[in-house]
């Protein structure tokens, strides 16, 4: 089994619609994260959190909300879809100290038409 | 503000041979660490290679190597032997120690492999 389980692995949906993108792990990892990719752009960081109680906004976080509901659960929602949105989601784990690897999810494909 | 500047947005090579990645980075920070990722078109995020800032000697690890020129800011990958296999898109990432501890990546790198 996969240690970062992201669901669903591909979604297609309408603008104005809700969506939560789920992220769950069995790696024991306080620290998790959501990311955006988009061609020809990299991973951009959307938020993250240390622990259960730590919520942090990154680079892009303007229309996306997050709910750190376990030290395993870190879901992503966005409120009122629209089409610029549509990119690849991931999700990512990682140890307490900064040397540590990020260990990544595979990664959700949103569609928002 | 960090950042992470990837050169090449498209590299290719003969299988067997070796081909180098480009990768520039720009902090104050004197505590950081660097990264290489790697996404074959499974889409998955895989950790190739990853240098402490203050270790001098550059990371190996089989095939993949890392030219790490600390007062250049530059952080180059090499792949030998090239594979059909190492056919991805290539990250280059750069998190500091302290501070915001945030991994920022650049924008990638697509490596064909020809036969």
């Amino acid at each position: 089994d996969a240690d970062v389980t992201q669901t669903p692995r591909n979604r297609i949906t309408k603008t104005g619609k809700r969506i939560m993108l789920e992220c769950s792990q069995t790696k024991g990892h306080d620290r998790m994260y959501w990311y955006r990719q988009d061609p020809g752009l990299g991973l951009r960081l959307i938020y993250y959190s240390f622990d259960v109680k730590d919520i942090n906004k990154g680079e892009i976080s303007d229309g996306y909300s997050v709910s750190r509901q376990a030290q395993a659960k870190f879901s992503l929602s966005l409120e009122s879809a629209i089409p610029n949105q549509t990119a690849l989601y991931f999700c990512a784990t990682s140890g307490p100290y900064s040397n540590q690897p990020q260990h990544f999810g595979d990664g959700t494909r949103l569609s928002i038409l | 503000a960090q950042t992470v500047t990837q050169s090449q947005p498209e590299m290719s090579v003969q299988e067997a041979e070796t081909v180098t990645l480009s990768c520039t980075y720009d902090t104050s920070e004197s505590d950081y660490y660097l990264f290489w990722y790697k996404q074959p078109p499974s889409r998955q995020m895989i950790l190739v290679i990853r240098q402490e800032a203050y270790k001098q000697q550059n990371a190996t690890e089989n095939r993949f190597s890392v030219n790490f020129q600390k007062a250049a800011k530059s952080f180059s990958l090499k792949i030998s032997d090239s594979q059909l296999g190492d056919a991805a898109m290539y990250f280059c990432a750069h998190i500091t120690q302290g501070g915001s501890e945030k991994l920022v990546f650049g924008k990638g790198t697509k490596l064909t492999v020809n036969p």
